[in-house]
């Protein structure tokens, strides 16, 4: 069974370009968790979706981002416009649709520069 | 906000025991508490969870208070590889509440 799945593991961006940022959760998993980590700082929560629907986007920036995860197809996580703020690490984690007492797994990240 | 805290860092020499503590006084009835770690740059790797009961599996063992205030994750036999940093976190353990991560504790394994 494959982990979650993140791509590309690097991106480079001009500012003003636009970034998107794919997960693949686990097979089985239907509920993705996005997370921002900046160089030396800790994990921030961003957004958490199920398929077709968003169910807490408390932590992502009112601006240039948003998140989908489609009926079929990975989780994206799009950022308009980027400025170098942006740089950062953005980690997806996926989670099953069934059941309590579960966990949620983490892919390996996508690391944003912003040139 | 985290609901735990844990100290800032910690060191422990190869081959003994680690242990991280955690408290987490203002846990509810139906929060679980979960350990994860993140080894330099590497997104979050999950360890261990519990509600009330102690817990071991392959990686660590985890002890719960009879209170459920505080917690400590134990790792039997430290590596060089175990240097990361290492979140305690409490939520609810189904599929609609969020992982808030802390600040964690940076692990230091001393050869």
């Amino acid at each position: 069974n494959a982990g979650v799945m993140q791509n590309p593991r690097h991106l480079v961006r001009r500012r003003g370009q636009e970034a998107r940022l794919r997960c693949s959760p686990m097979k089985g998993h239907s509920h993705v968790y996005w997370y921002r980590q900046l160089p030396e700082e800790g994990l921030k929560f961003m957004v958490y979706l199920q398929k077709e629907n968003i169910i807490d986007e408390s932590g992502m920036p009112k601006e240039r981002f948003s998140a989908e995860f489609p009926k079929e197809g990975p989780s994206i996580l799009r950022i308009q416009q980027v400025v170098r703020g942006d740089s950062a690490a953005y980690f997806c984690a996926s989670s099953p649709i069934t059941g309590t007492n579960t966990e949620a797994f983490f892919g390996q990240g996508t690391r944003l520069t912003v040139v | 906000d985290a609901k735990t805290t844990q100290p800032t860092s910690m060191d422990c020499a190869e081959g003994r025991a680690a242990n991280l503590p955690c408290n987490h006084s203002t846990i509810s009835g139906n929060e679980y508490v979960y350990w994860y770690r993140q080894i330099h740059s590497q997104g979050p790797q999950y360890i261990i969870h519990g509600l009330k009961n102690n817990e071991t599996n392959e990686m660590a063992s985890l002890i719960i208070t009879e209170d459920r205030k505080s917690s400590t994750l134990i790792l039997p036999h430290a590596t060089l590889r175990d240097t990361a940093v290492y979140y305690c976190i409490v939520r609810v353990a189904t599929r609609d509440d969020k992982i808030i991560f802390g600040k964690g504790t940076r692990l230091h394994i001393l050869p």
